[in-house]
């Protein structure tokens, strides 16, 4: 498996506290992503990040906020939690090779209730 | 709007028969697709890798094929299985190495 890992994996909250989920590789790829998985759903893009410093917004980036300070870190923060995010999170890295075909490695999630 | 959809939520498969799924997108015209598994509480893992360019790629019992006219890939895992029971996930390159995902077909093998 890649060297990526997840944490918290569980976390219960409450609405209206914030939460920062951190991801965590020891592969020094260069793309890293965050992605929640609901059903009905699959997976959707939140936040990723090509780079240190560098990040863009998927496509449900709304009430979440990305920090990626290291190589081997990047962090998903929920400003004030909302039942809505509840959901299994997953962070994925990607990266680079001469041409831009790269799969992406999964972490193994962090499943968040929102209560 | 942009779209990908897998042909069914669920499937059941006889061991041994091939299993065939399908993932058909509108509205994108992804340089590159690939296919993942998912076991239940787990991440997603890569399978397959399959360019515009190529129609057709295989590794060991699993195939993928890819028109780009019809927008629409196949995955293919013959001889299969009950270890071949899974959510399988298509997922397109819609720029900038980021991959849009769709909701996944749930296989099982049936012994």
């Amino acid at each position: 498996d890649a060297g990526i890992t997840q944490s918290p994996r569980h976390k219960v909250t409450e609405t209206g506290t914030p939460v920062t989920l951190r991801c965590h590789q020891t592969e020094n790829h260069r793309y890293m992503y965050w992605y929640r998985q609901d059903p009905g759903h699959g997976l959707r893009l939140i936040h990723y990040s090509y780079g240190v410093k560098d990040t863009d917004k998927g496509e449900v980036s709304d009430g979440y906020s990305v920090s990626r300070s290291k190589t081997e870190d990047f962090l998903l923060t929920l400003e004030s939690a909302t039942s809505s995010q509840t959901s299994v999170y997953f962070c994925a890295i990607a990266g680079t090779s001469g041409i831009h075909y790269n799969e992406q490695f999964f972490g193994p999630g962090t499943r968040l209730t929102v209560l | 709007s942009q779209k990908i959809e897998q042909n069914s939520e669920a499937l059941n498969i006889q061991e041994g028969k091939t299993a065939t799924l399908t993932c058909n997108y509108t509205n994108y015209s992804p340089a590159y697709l690939q296919w993942y598994r998912q076991d239940p509480g787990r991440g997603p893992v890569f399978l397959l890798l399959i360019r515009e360019n190529e129609k057709e790629k295989r590794k060991e019992r699993l195939k993928v094929t890819f028109d780009t006219t019809l927008k629409q890939s196949l995955f293919h895992i013959t001889a299969s299985q009950p270890a071949d029971s899974a959510t399988y996930l298509c997922a397109l390159a819609t720029g900038n190495e980021k991959l849009t995902f769709g909701t996944g077909t749930r296989l099982t093998i049936i012994p």
